[in-house]
C-alpha cells in the first residue's frame, strides 16, 4: 500500500518552544492531508483538514494560531505547534488521501512531550 | 466529536477463539472502516463496508453493517496473539469535496498464547 511518513517520531522539546511536524506521501500525491491528536488510551481527534495550496479547515476548539498546518505540496504537510505547553503533549498521528475521496493512509505517529 | 462508540472497551481472548468488537454509530454515513494501531503506531487500514453493503469478508475479518441500527460489527476468526492490538471503528461522511472520518474510543484486544 501507499506510504506516508512523519517525522520526527518522537520530540521532546521545552515549554515555550515551536516544534515542527513532518508528513510526507513518499509514493502518492496527497491532496488531502489529515492531522490528529491521539491522548493515551483515547481515540483519535480530527484537528484539521489541509488541501494543497490552501488553507487549513481546523475542527471546532483547535487553535489555528496554535498549530500551525501548512500544506505547501502534493507531497508534504507540516504541523507547527507554537508555543508548546505540557498540556501540548500527546500522539499527532496525519493521515493523506489522493483527490476525491481514496483511500486514507496513515503516518506512524509523533509523540511530543513537553517538559 | 466522537461518532462511533465501540464495545467491549476491552476483550481478552485465547489464541484460537473468535473476537468480536461492535461499533454504534449517531450520524448518517457513507461507509463505515476499521483499523487497527498497535500501541504507539500508526493506523491500519483493515477493511471498509459501504452504507449499502450488509457484510464483508477480508480473509480473517468479516465485517457487518446495520443501518437501521447504526451498528457495526468486526469479527476476527481464529484469532492469533499477534492481533492483539487497538481497533478502532470510523464512520465517513462527505462534507462537501472531502469525507470525513470519526473515530469511536477504540477496542483493546488481547489475544493470549
Amino acid at each position: 500500500g501507499a506510504v506516508v511518513s512523519q517525522h520526527p517520531s518522537r520530540v521532546i522539546c521545552k515549554s515555550g518552544t515551536s516544534v515542527k511536524i513532518e508528513c510526507r506521501s513518499l509514493d502518492f500525491q496527497a491532496t488531502t492531508m489529515f492531522w490528529y491528536r491521539q491522548f493515551p488510551k483515547q481515540s483519535l481527534m480530527l484537528m484539521a483538514t489541509s488541501n494543497e495550496g490552501s488553507k487549513a479547515t481546523y475542527e471546532q476548539g483547535v487553535e489555528k494560531d496554535k498549530f500551525l498546518i501548512n500544506h505547501a505540496s502534493l507531497t508534504l504537510s507540516t504541523l507547527t505547534v507554537t508555543s508548546a505547553h505540557p498540556e501540548d503533549s500527546s500522539f499527532y498521528i496525519c493521515s493523506a488521501r489522493t483527490a476525491g475521496n481514496g483511500e486514507l493512509f496513515f503516518g506512524e505517529g509523533s509523540r511530543l512531550t513537553v517538559l | 466529536s466522537q461518532q462511533g462508540e465501540e464495545d467491549p472497551q476491552a476483550l481478552s481472548i485465547q489464541e484460537g477463539e473468535n473476537a468480536t468488537m461492535n461499533c454504534s454509530y449517531k450520524t448518517s454515513i457513507n461507509n463505515l472502516q476499521w483499523y487497527r494501531q498497535n500501541s504507539g503506531r500508526g493506523l491500519v487500514h483493515l477493511i471498509l463496508i459501504r452504507s449499502n453493503e450488509r457484510e464483508k469478508h477480508s480473509g480473517r475479518l468479516r465485517v457487518t453493517l446495520d443501518t437501521s441500527k447504526k451498528s457495526s460489527s468486526l469479527l476476527i476468526t481464529a484469532s492469533r496473539a499477534a492481533d492483539t492490538a487497538s481497533y478502532f471503528c470510523a464512520t465517513a461522511s462527505y462534507t462537501g469535496a472531502n469525507s470525513k472520518l470519526t473515530f469511536g474510543k477504540g477496542i483493546t484486544l488481547s489475544v493470549r498464547p
